[in-house]
C-alpha cells in the first residue's frame, strides 16, 4: 500500500472549514483513499473514503486531485467536537484489504 | 444495538503473566484485526483476521498471539514475551472488501 504524508498539526476556527492535506504520491490505480478520525482515548471512527472522484457525506467532503497524488478532506463548518486525530489511508483493492494501516495522522484542533 | 465490544475498559497485570484481551463483534463481520496505540503514537497493527481458523501477522506480532474460533471473536492474548506491554489495545472488524472498519472503545493495558 501507498505511504501517505500529512501535517503533524492544524488549527481552526469553529464555524469555519477545516481543510485537512494528504500527499499519497505513489498510489497506484487500484488503491483508495480512506481518512478516519480518532477522538481522544476512543477508537478511530470511519470519516469517509474515494478512488477518483470528489465524495461527500453528512460528515465530510473528500476532494481527490486529477493525478490522484493527493487529497484534501473538508469539514464544511468545523465544531470543537472536530477535534481529533485525522488519519489518511490508502488501501488497495483485492486481497490487500485486510491490512488496514495507519499513519501518524493530523491533530486538529478546533478553536472558539 | 449492533457493534464491536471490547473489555474490560482498564486492565492491569503484573509483569511476566499472560493477560488475554476480549473483542466480540455482533455486526456480521468477516474481517477483525488488533492494532496497539502508545502515548501520541498512531495505531499499528498487531494481528488480522479476515476469516474464521485463519490470521496472519501484522507489523508488531512480536509477544502477541491470536485465536479465531468464531465468527464474533478475536481474542488477543499478550505474553510475558511481550517487552513494553502497556499500551492502548483496539479491536476492529469489517466486511470483506473495501468497506469501513469499525472500532471498539479499547483496553487500556498497564503492566507494572
Amino acid at each position: 500500500d501507498a505511504k501517505t504524508t500529512q501535517p503533524t498539526s492544524m488549527d481552526c476556527a469553529e464555524g469555519r472549514a477545516a481543510n485537512l492535506p494528504c500527499n499519497h504520491s505513489t498510489i497506484s490505480g487500484n488503491e483508495y483513499v480512506y481518512w478516519y478520525r480518532q477522538i481522544h482515548s476512543q477508537g478511530p471512527q470511519y470519516i469517509i473514503h474515494g478512488l477518483k472522484n470528489n465524495e461527500t457525506n453528512e460528515m465530510a467532503s473528500l476532494i481527490i486531485t486529477e493525478d490522484r497524488k493527493s487529497s484534501t478532506l473538508i469539514l464544511p463548518h468545523a465544531t470543537l467536537r472536530d477535534t481529533a486525530v485525522y488519519y489518511c489511508i490508502v488501501l488497495a483493492g483485492g486481497t490487500s484489504y485486510g491490512k488496514l494501516t495507519f499513519g501518524q495522522g493530523t491533530i486538529l484542533t478546533v478553536h472558539p | 444495538d449492533g457493534g464491536i465490544t471490547q473489555s474490560p475498559k482498564y486492565l492491569f497485570r503484573k509483569e511476566g503473566q499472560n493477560v488475554t484481551l476480549s473483542c466480540e463483534q455482533n455486526l456480521n463481520h468477516d474481517a477483525m484485526y488488533w492494532y496497539r496505540q502508545d502515548p501520541g503514537q498512531g495505531l499499528r497493527l498487531i494481528y488480522y483476521s479476515q476469516i474464521v481458523n485463519d490470521f496472519q501477522k501484522g507489523d508488531i506480532a512480536e509477544g502477541y498471539s491470536v485465536s479465531r474460533e468464531k465468527k464474533e471473536s478475536f481474542p488477543l492474548t499478550v505474553t510475558s514475551a511481550q517487552k513494553n506491554p502497556t499500551a492502548f489495545y483496539l479491536c476492529a472488524s469489517s466486511w470483506q472488501g473495501l468497506t469501513e472498519a469499525f472500532f471498539g472503545q479499547g483496553t487500556r493495558l498497564t503492566v507494572v
